[in-house]
């Protein structure tokens, strides 16, 4: 099956802790981003890549770091420097033509850190 | 920088009510709106929206732009249970390949 896949569900990690949450499609598509989503608000961008070994700051990436050294690959590093990183993590992908501004999200990761 | 804004935060009704979901934007170089229904996960995809004027359509739910006014409407009628979600808004611009969000409007329909 097609998809993008989010892994773990649920993640806790102590303070202080750097954490890596995935993100892997199988779409084919070449755009990929990173949301964080806190409770009752929407989504905010934190990072996106268009293409392999590239990739941009999206509205909030401070404390964070990527990686796009595969197309179908996207991980996410929450680093012991974002200051309130408690939140629920999105992926999503889209492909770069046809209906393009239509992204695919994945699953999410819930991210609890105390 | 993009702003999207959406009202209400929340909304409760009962099923068979027909609601109207806002959604008013700031954008540079506007060229899509998109509206999605997420539950307890991922957001799902509902609409794309890039003229005025023009109502989509699926089922029970439509929405429509106006360019002119900066903002679109979700219409959702004879509402669900099944429709209780978050309904986020989302505008793209021509510049880049980002998507702009709203804050979302949680909406619950009770039986």
């Amino acid at each position: 099956d097609g998809g993008i896949t989010q892994s773990p569900k649920y993640l806790f990690r102590k303070e202080g802790q750097n954490v890596t949450l995935s993100c892997e499609q199988n779409l084919n598509h070449d755009a990929m981003y990173w949301y964080r989503q806190d409770p009752g608000q929407g989504l905010r961008l934190i990072y996106y890549s268009q293409i392999v070994n590239d990739f941009q700051k999206g509205d909030i990436a401070e404390g964070y770091s990527v990686s796009r050294e595969k197309k179908e690959s996207f991980p996410l590093t929450v680093t012991s420097a974002q200051k309130n990183p408690t939140a629920f993590y999105l992926c999503a992908s889209r492909p770069t033509s046809g209906r393009e501004y239509e992204q695919y999200f994945g699953p999410g990761t819930r991210l609890t850190v105390t | 920088e993009d702003k999207v804004v959406q009202s209400p935060l929340s909304l409760v009704v009962h099923e068979g009510d027909t609601v109207t979901l806002n959604c008013s934007y700031e954008v540079t170089n506007f060229r899509s709106l998109l509206w999605y229904k997420q539950e307890k996960k991922a957001p799902t995809f509902l609409f794309m929206l890039t003229s005025s004027g023009i109502e989509k359509k699926s089922g029970r739910l439509s929405s429509i732009l106006d360019k002119k006014e900066l903002f679109s409407i979700l219409n959702i009628t004879a509402t669900q249970t099944g429709d209780s979600a978050v309904y986020l808004c989302a505008v793209n611009n021509n510049a880049g390949n980002m998507l702009t969000f709203g804050g979302g409007t949680r909406l619950m329909v009770k039986p």
